[in-house]
């Protein structure tokens, strides 16, 4: 089945830097690659998503990019503010028929944004 | 629109009883979803329902873990007996996957602790 690495597992960075996590799947099948955003005691929420033929997908202070070739993909926000603190979990999966999509996750990251 | 709704929030348990979580996803959608997350970890999907057929249940301990999807509406995902390692949150997802559309709903889950 497919695995799914996320570094780093903690991220601390000043209000208005950058940042960047990273992902890797195993299965050259998957083909879908959201990321989702959890913040304590709350529900995962989609902040972003990208398909295997695209490269790179911007919204705004995030955006994704994605190397088939390598199977890792990127999410990165720029101009952090700290209400951007939370979980970030990356995930990949394949249409297992009919346009379901089998999820799975990473193990998330905790971003720490200070102001 | 209004959001999954899962209940109970919070469950606390012997081991060894049973207990039951309940979910109702966005109307109109025909995929649900049920994960295990753990302290620390991602979600894992345990089932996948489409309309009240399984798409996805090799993730699920099928000697204590019982889901069904009645009409294709409702789910209830069963425990029994309960083991200390099934404390987790348990998050039900839906989603309705016209062409284009693969995002899933997360409802705010339900805490389990085994003691």
């Amino acid at each position: 089945g497919e695995n799914v690495e996320q570094h780093p597992s903690t991220l601390s960075v000043q209000e208005g830097d950058s940042a960047v996590i990273k992902c890797t799947y195993s299965d050259s099948a998957s083909n879908y690659f959201p990321w989702y955003k959890q913040e304590l005691g709350k529900r995962p929420q989609l902040i972003i998503d990208i398909r295997s033929n695209v490269g790179e997908k911007k919204d705004q202070r995030i955006a994704v990019t994605l190397n088939k070739t390598a199977k890792h993909f990127s999410l990165h926000i720029t101009e952090t503010q700290p209400e951007d603190s939370a979980v970030y979990f990356c995930a990949a999966s394949y249409d297992s028929g009919g346009s379901n999509y089998k999820l799975t996750f990473g193990k998330g990251t905790l971003l720490t944004v200070n102001p | 629109e209004a959001g999954v709704a899962q209940s109970p929030r919070y469950k606390i348990i012997e081991k060894r009883q049973s207990v039951a979580f309940w979910c109702n996803p966005i109307s109109g959608h025909a995929t649900l979803y049920w994960y295990q997350q753990i302290l620390g970890q991602g979600p894992k999907l345990l089932i996948q329902f489409q309309n009240n057929g399984v798409v996805d249940d090799s993730q699920l301990p099928k000697d204590r873990f019982s889901a069904e999807r009645l009409k294709g509406v409702d789910s209830t995902l069963k425990i029994q007996p309960a083991k200390l390692e099934d404390s987790a949150v348990y998050l039900c997802a839906s989603s309705y996957p016209p062409a284009g559309s693969y995002e899933q709903y997360f409802g705010p889950g339900t805490r389990l602790t085994v003691t």
